[in-house]
């Protein structure tokens, strides 16, 4: 049973476009949700959070969009850049206080093209 | 920000030997550090919660006489593959939580350990 549900699995965009990328949840004691940005080879770097008191949350550019009702969250990254090819993950967790493991998605393979 | 390291950053071996990693938190102490694996291609899968001084806990499905993990100090924890066989072969990643007060997001993750096993 997969708890964090991601889409598309990869996806190209053009340089200067947005990039979107979608994650569904189950578990409603889910109550954090990163992104992370993962290059081949490297551990998973923390994006960008958010909680779901929150329903968007940006930082530079990239934004994320979370629907509580629907139990579902996006990562936008606006002006996409060929630097920004990478494995993205969402990920959920119960609590705050990083004693609880991260649900991570599939992933999605961003290349952002010329 | 938090470092975690992890060493070695690959490892070759022959199929039947043990092979250690190690994953440090080097500018915090880490009460809690997990371990990860990541196939090619694929997502984080989660194998086992590590508490200093206590026994590690594994999600269903991984062996805990296969991979023995040691949480000594409140920076190091290990993870040792023993008998490694091909299928083994993955991406080792390991995450460290950071005490209570290091923000919603106290956990961070090291580079990874390629292991392949021949």
């Amino acid at each position: 049973q997969q708890q964090v549900k991601q889409s598309p699995q990869s996806l190209i965009v053009q340089k200067g476009g947005i990039s979107i990328i979608n994650c569904a949840y189950e578990n409603t004691a889910f109550d954090y949700f990163p992104w992370y940005q993962q290059f081949p080879g490297k551990g998973p770097a923390l994006l960008i959070a958010i909680r779901p008191d929150v329903s968007e949350k940006k930082e530079g550019r990239f934004t994320i969009s979370f629907n509580k009702s629907a139990k579902q969250f996006s990562l936008h990254i606006m002006d996409s850049q060929p630097g920004d090819s990478a494995t993205y993950f969402c990920a959920a967790r119960r609590g705050t206080s990083g004693n609880t493991p991260l649900v991570f998605g599939k992933g999605t393979r961003l290349s952002v093209i010329a | 920000g938090a470092v975690v390291s992890q060493h070695p950053s690959r490892v070759i071996c022959k199929s039947g030997t043990s092979v250690k990693i190690e994953c440090r938190s080097l500018d915090f102490q880490a009460t809690t550090m997990f371990w990860y694996r990541q196939f090619p291609k694929q997502s984080l899968m989660l194998m086992a919660t590590s508490n200093e001084g206590s026994k590690a806990t594994y999600e269903q499905g991984v062996e805990k006489d296969k991979f023995l993990i040691n949480h000594a100090s409140l920076t190091l924890s290990t993870l040792t593959v023993t008998s490694a066989h091909p299928e083994d072969s993955s991406f080792y990643i390991c995450s460290a939580r950071a005490p209570a007060g290091g923000g919603p997001e106290t956990q961070y993750f090291g580079p990874g350990t390629r292991l392949l096993v021949l």
